[in-house]
């Protein structure tokens, strides 16, 4: 089963607008990632949150953990129609080269 | 630097053949691992090798496979092809030996259809 359950499943906004995707887990992380991926092709890594930090800036992404409630929030500020994808929160238990996937949210912004 | 080369694109085959998938990772990176991704699973992790030696393997049944040589290349094959093996079968690299914090470069994929 998935380990990440991400929420909402689907989002459209108005481009300026800001977008907040939610992930939920189930066990404990060595760290938590957030990916992208456009129209069925490769995902691509926007940005990773260790276990023990609890917000983290890119650019207009904003990530946020809270290890006590096995949550992260992926926040994206003043969004464009290029940020239109499927987004991915992706677990790493530590050590096992493996990422376990949520079920993605949906972004789509309309210009 | 190249990306993650991923061959081939597209893969039509029919039930009951087999297939094999090619990945070259970015030039350095020494770790490789598989991913398949189809819309009532999601994605899910097949394996993960490093040095030519598999580390770890997901839950897939022995019909799938993979190697990786000397160059870090690596191909993974499918037996005995089943209609739900359809999907977008995603190879990503990372730079080295420790797995500990390290993000993951992924391909373009390559989609597979079984007819």
């Amino acid at each position: 089963s998935q380990q990440g359950e991400e929420d909402p499943q689907a989002l459209s906004i108005q481009e300026g607008e800001n977008a907040t995707m939610n992930c939920s887990y189930k066990t404990s992380i060595n760290n938590l990632q957030w990916y992208r991926q456009n129209s069925g092709r490769g995902l691509v890594h926007l940005i990773l949150i260790r276990s023990n930090e609890r917000e983290k800036h890119s650019g207009r992404l904003r990530v946020t953990l809270d290890t006590s409630k096995k949550s992260s929030s992926l926040l994206i500020t003043a969004s464009r129609a290029a940020d239109t994808a499927s987004y991915f929160c992706a677990t790493d238990l530590g050590n096992t080269g493996k990422l376990i996937f949520g079920q993605g949210t949906t972004l789509q912004v309309k210009p | 630097k190249a990306g993650v080369t991923q061959t081939p694109r597209y893969l039509i085959k029919t039930r009951g053949q087999q297939v094999t998938l090619s990945c070259s990772p970015i030039s350095g990176h020494r770790s490789v691992s598989w991913y398949q991704q189809t819309p009532g699973q999601g994605l899910q992790f097949l394996f993960e090798y490093f040095s030519e030696t598999q580390r770890n393997k997901g839950n897939f049944p022995g019909r799938f496979s993979g190697r990786q040589f000397s160059n870090s290349r690596s191909e993974m094959n499918v037996s005995t092809l089943e209609l739900g093996d359809s999907a977008l079968y995603l190879c990503a690299s990372s730079p080295g030996a420790s797995r500990m914090n390290t993000e993951a470069f992924f391909g373009q994929g390559t989609r597979l259809t079984v007819v």
